[in-house]
C-alpha cells in the first residue's frame, strides 16, 4: 500500500511563531487531506488539496503532486493550534491512508 | 446542516462481548467509511460502504462487520471483543464514492471504546 510520512513528529512553538509541516507520499494520489485532531479526539478538516495551494486564515497548504509531497503552513501560531496534524491520501480507491501525524504544542 | 453524527460517544465493554456502533452521514452523502484509531497512531481504514454495498475492506479480522441502511446510515459491529480493540472508532462520509469522483471525507467525533 501507499506510504505516508510526516515530519517532524513533534514540534514545540512559542505563541506567534510560524511553522511548516511536511507530508511525503510514495505514489500518485487523487485525494489529499490535512486534518487537525484536537485533545478531545475530534478530527477537523483543514484542507482538501490534491494539488495546488489553498489558504484559510492563518493556515495555508501546498501540494506538489508530481513530486509527491504536501506542506502545511501555520503562521502566527496560537495555543488553540495545539494538537496532532494528520496528512491523509487516497490512491484512486475508497480509503484514506494516514501518516503518523505531527504533534504540535504551542506555548503561551 | 448537521455533520457526521456517531453514537454512543463512549462505551465500556468486557472481553468476549459484542458491540454495535452507529453513524449517520451528512445529509446527501451516500458513502460511509469506518476507521479505527489506536492511541498514539493515525486512523486505520476498516470498511467503506456506498449505496448499501461494501466497496472496500481493510486488514481487520472477520470479527469486524458493518452494514449500511437505505437512509445511508451505518453500523459497525465487533464480536468477541479483545483488549486490543480498545480505540477511537471514527466514521466518515463523503458525497460520492471515491471511485467515481474526488470528494473529501468528513469525520464524526468518534466513539471511544474501552475493553476491560
Amino acid at each position: 500500500g501507499i506510504q505516508v510520512e510526516q515530519s517532524p513528529p513533534d514540534l514545540i512553538l512559542q505563541e506567534g511563531a510560524n511553522s511548516t509541516l511536511r507530508c511525503n507520499f510514495s505514489d500518485s494520489v487523487n485525494n489529499l487531506q490535512w486534518f487537525h485532531q484536537n485533545p478531545w479526539g475530534q478530527l477537523i478538516n483543514l484542507f482538501y488539496i490534491p494539488s495546488g495551494t489553498k489558504q484559510n486564515g492563518r493556515l495555508s497548504a501546498t501540494t506538489v503532486a508530481t513530486e509527491r509531497y504536501s506542506l502545511l503552513y501555520i503562521s502566527s501560531s496560537q495555543t488553540t493550534d495545539s494538537g496532532v496534524y494528520f496528512c491523509a491520501v487516497e490512491r484512486y480507491d475508497y480509503k484514506l491512508s494516514f501518516g503518523a501525524g505531527t504533534t504540535v504544542t504551542v506555548r503561551a | 446542516d448537521a455533520g457526521v453524527t456517531q453514537s454512543p460517544t463512549h462505551l465500556i465493554k468486557t472481553r468476549g462481548q459484542h458491540v454495535t456502533l452507529r453513524c449517520s452521514p451528512i445529509s446527501g452523502h451516500k458513502s460511509v467509511s469506518w476507521y479505527q484509531q489506536v492511541l498514539g497512531q493515525g486512523p486505520q481504514f476498516i470498511f467503506q460502504y456506498y449505496e448499501k454495498e461494501e466497496r472496500g475492506r481493510g486488514n481487520f479480522p472477520d470479527r469486524f462487520s458493518a452494514r449500511q441502511f437505505p437512509n445511508y446510515s451505518s453500523e459497525l459491529n465487533v464480536n468477541a471483543l479483545l483488549l486490543g480493540d480498545s480505540a477511537l472508532y471514527l466514521c466518515a462520509s463523503s458525497l460520492i464514492w471515491a471511485g467515481y469522483s474526488n470528494q473529501p471525507q468528513h469525520f464524526g467525533d468518534g466513539t471511544r471504546l474501552s475493553i476491560l
